[in-house]
């Protein structure tokens, strides 16, 4: 099956830095998501991003579908950011889909 | 707008015994899909309903089974419980089995002692 491979495992930063986190992918795919996974457990989606370049207030992606990867983007971090980026993506059967998710990077930022 | 709800929130069960947890889909979609997320991991996935039938299923044994209503809420059955099946289990919605983009609801959380 395809696989999802999410680097950096982990970030630590302070309140205000600026942070990427990749996601490669090993076959083509027919969509991606990006999840913020609160400590509470609850995934919020980020965005959903197949191809290109999308951006939501201090968030921002991309996502090079020819090349297997995308790139999240964090700017200006908050406290409030802190929790696990997942990125997930989707392989569409003629019956279906499924979702295959990466291990997922943790972020903790500090005031 | 009503988005995916789960329940119960926790549950705490028995080695050996049988569990159902619950799920219903964000407003105006019709498609459930579970997912297992064990600690420390990302989330697998269990398998999809649609139109009441499994469409997809992933890499799970018969122990789980599942079912969907016809107003598009789910079931999800867990039997012979293992130390191991103790998880956060997801539920998403979507519009369509083949759908664009999947939400996720708060999850229930499964202990099993």
């Amino acid at each position: 099956g395809i696989q999802v491979e999410q680097s950096p495992p982990d970030l630590i930063l302070q309140e205000g830095a600026n942070s990427t986190r990749r996601c490669n992918f090993s076959d083509s795919v027919n969509n991606l998501q990006w999840f913020h996974q609160n400590p509470w457990g609850q995934l919020i989606n980020l965005f959903y991003i197949p191809s290109g370049t999308k951006q939501n207030g201090r968030l921002s992606a991309t996502t090079v579908a020819t090349e297997r990867y995308s790139l999240l983007y964090i700017s200006s971090s908050q406290t409030t950011d802190s929790g696990v980026y997942f990125c997930a993506v989707e392989q569409r059967e003629t019956s279906g889909s499924r979702l295959t998710f990466g291990e997922g990077t943790q972020l903790t930022v500090n005031p | 707008d009503a988005g995916v709800t789960q329940s119960p929130t926790h549950l705490i069960k028995t080695r050996g015994q049988q569990v159902t947890l619950r799920c219903s889909p964000k407003s105006g979609h019709d498609t459930v899909s579970w997912y297992q997320q064990a600690l420390g991991q990302g989330p697998q996935f269990i398998f999809q309903y649609y139109e009441e039938e499994e469409r997809q299923r992933g890499n799970f044994p018969d122990r789980f089974s599942g079912h969907q209503f016809p107003n598009y809420s789910s079931e999800l059955n867990v039997n012979a419980l293992l130390l191991g099946d103790s998880a956060l289990y997801l539920c998403a919605s979507s519009s369509g089995p083949r759908a664009y983009e999947q939400y996720f609801g708060p999850g229930t959380r499964l202990t099993v002692t």
